[in-house]
């Protein structure tokens, strides 16, 4: 079973930013937290990963709360390209898929 | 490029039949793992592997087979292919120190047809 709870879906506006939510309640102390996307029927692509701290990158911003009992990927400006299937998952060496949220953005 | 490559893209076979879908990275990742995705069941890992001649079985395993000699290649064998086979297939690689790398690379996915 997947370790994480996520909403089934999300609605977004264009030029918003979409805060993507996730439980991990039993996540272990050397377990991270990634996320992942999927459009359509591609290959998922990999978005950004953390352990404790938040992270930032080019594509992506990871709080992730201080008991780690949760987090929220945070698009800052969404755009329609960034419709997709959003897997949150956590692990350390073999990574376990849920069923993600399927991100809607919309004009 | 980096990437993960798989093939065929699509393959529409008959019951019984072996068949093989290849995959191949060129980014020297010891970790290598096989996924199948159906609808309203998410990704399901069927087998991974830590490392040459290291492979172990995922959440659904049966009805698969999969070798790693080579860092670079590890090829899902169907033996005897069944209807409940169908699906869409990813394979995908990574280092195995994961606090330094930037998680799976994806292959594109193999689309196979059991009929």
């Amino acid at each position: 079973d997947a370790k994480t709870t996520q909403p089934p879906s999300m609605d977004c506006a264009e030029g918003r930013a979409a805060n993507l939510p996730c439980n991990h309640s039993t996540i272990s102390g050397n377990e991270y937290v990634y996320w992942y996307r999927q459009i359509h029927s591609q290959g998922p692509q990999y978005i950004i990963h953390g352990l404790k701290n938040n992270e930032t990158n080019e594509m992506a911003s990871l709080i992730i709360t201080e008991d780690r009992k949760s987090s929220t990927l945070i698009l800052p400006h969404a755009t329609l390209r960034d419709t997709a299937v959003y897997y949150c998952i956590v692990g350390y060496s073999t990574l376990t898929f849920g069923k993600g949220t399927m991100l809607l953005v919309s004009p | 490029e980096a990437q993960v490559t798989q093939n065929p893209r699509y393959l529409i076979t008959v019951t019984g039949k072996k068949l093989t879908v290849t995959c191949s990275q060129n980014m020297n990742h010891e970790y290598m793992s096989w996924y199948r995705q159906d609808p309203g069941l998410g990704l399901r890992q069927i087998y991974y592997s830590m490392n040459v001649e290291v492979t172990d079985k995922g959440d659904v395993p049966e009805g698969y087979k999969v070798s790693r000699k080579e860092k670079r290649n590890f090829p899902l064998i169907l033996e005897s292919p069944s209807p409940n086979q169908t699906s869409l297939y990813f394979c995908a690689s990574s280092p195995f120190v994961v606090d330094l790398n930037y998680g799976y690379t994806f292959g594109s996915g193999t689309r196979l047809t059991v009929v």
